[in-house]
């Protein structure tokens, strides 16, 4: 069974630019959720995907976006960088049930915008 | 929206100690985990657990549902238990849009 993946693990932007994350999912898992963690914070809930569409969003502006595709893999895309979204970006995978399960995290996608 | 509260901000121990770990949060919740944050950042699912008491090696979870709080145990702690540990909690069933506290860092000294 293999876990959550993401790519690339670091990446350095300028401010103004757009960048693109990548997720795959749990092997089984169906719905994608990504989080923002600043340093020394928690993790902050982004959006999630579920059948490919949008399933829940948080506190965040237009300008992050998503997509999954039709095997559960998804992309995180920030537009128009700014230095604060300077963090660690995680994505977790989880089945769809109607009950909760343990989020499966990846390792994560460094950005520094400068 | 839900606060989640976690105490203390910063534990030092010396291996072979045991400790506790609080997070407290502001509604009642569908959903309670923890996780432990390694210095390279990996983010490891240590406990699903929404109430009642969870043991898992050195490391059990109790929640207390009713009185909104959970606790963290790790006994004879070990240098490799040192990062982060996070509380997060969600308000909705089978969501997984969680809320995490901001986490106690953990510091094990040999």
């Amino acid at each position: 069974e293999t876990g959550v993946t993401q790519s690339p693990t670091h990446l350095i932007k300028t401010r103004g630019q757009q960048v693109t994350l990548r997720c795959s999912s749990q092997s089984g898992h169906n719905t994608v959720s990504w989080y923002q963690q600043a340093l020394g914070q928690g993790p902050q809930f982004i959006f999630q995907y579920y059948r490919e569409e949008e399933n829940g969003r948080g506190n965040f502006p237009p300008r992050f976006s998503g997509l999954q595709f039709p095997n559960y893999s998804s992309e995180l895309n920030v537009n128009a960088l700014e230095l604060d979204d300077s963090a660690l970006y995680l994505c977790a995978s989880s089945p769809k049930t109607e009950y909760n399960s343990p989020l499966h995290f990846g390792n994560g996608t460094r950005l520094t915008v400068t | 929206g839900i606060q989640v509260e976690q105490s203390p901000p910063d534990l030092i121990l010396q291996e072979g100690a045991n400790s506790t770990l609080r997070c407290n949060f502001s509604d009642s919740v569908n959903n309670l985990q923890w996780f432990h944050q390694n210095p390279w950042g990996q983010l490891i699912n240590l406990f699903y657990i929404p109430s009642g008491t969870k043991q898992n090696g050195r490391l059990s979870a109790t929640t207390v549902a009713t009185e909104r709080y959970s606790l963290l145990y790790i006994s004879s702690s070990q240098t490799t238990d040192s990062g982060v540990y996070f509380c997060a909690v969600d308000l909705q069933g089978g969501s997984e849009k969680l809320v995490f506290g901001k986490g106690t860092k953990l510091t094990v000294n040999p």
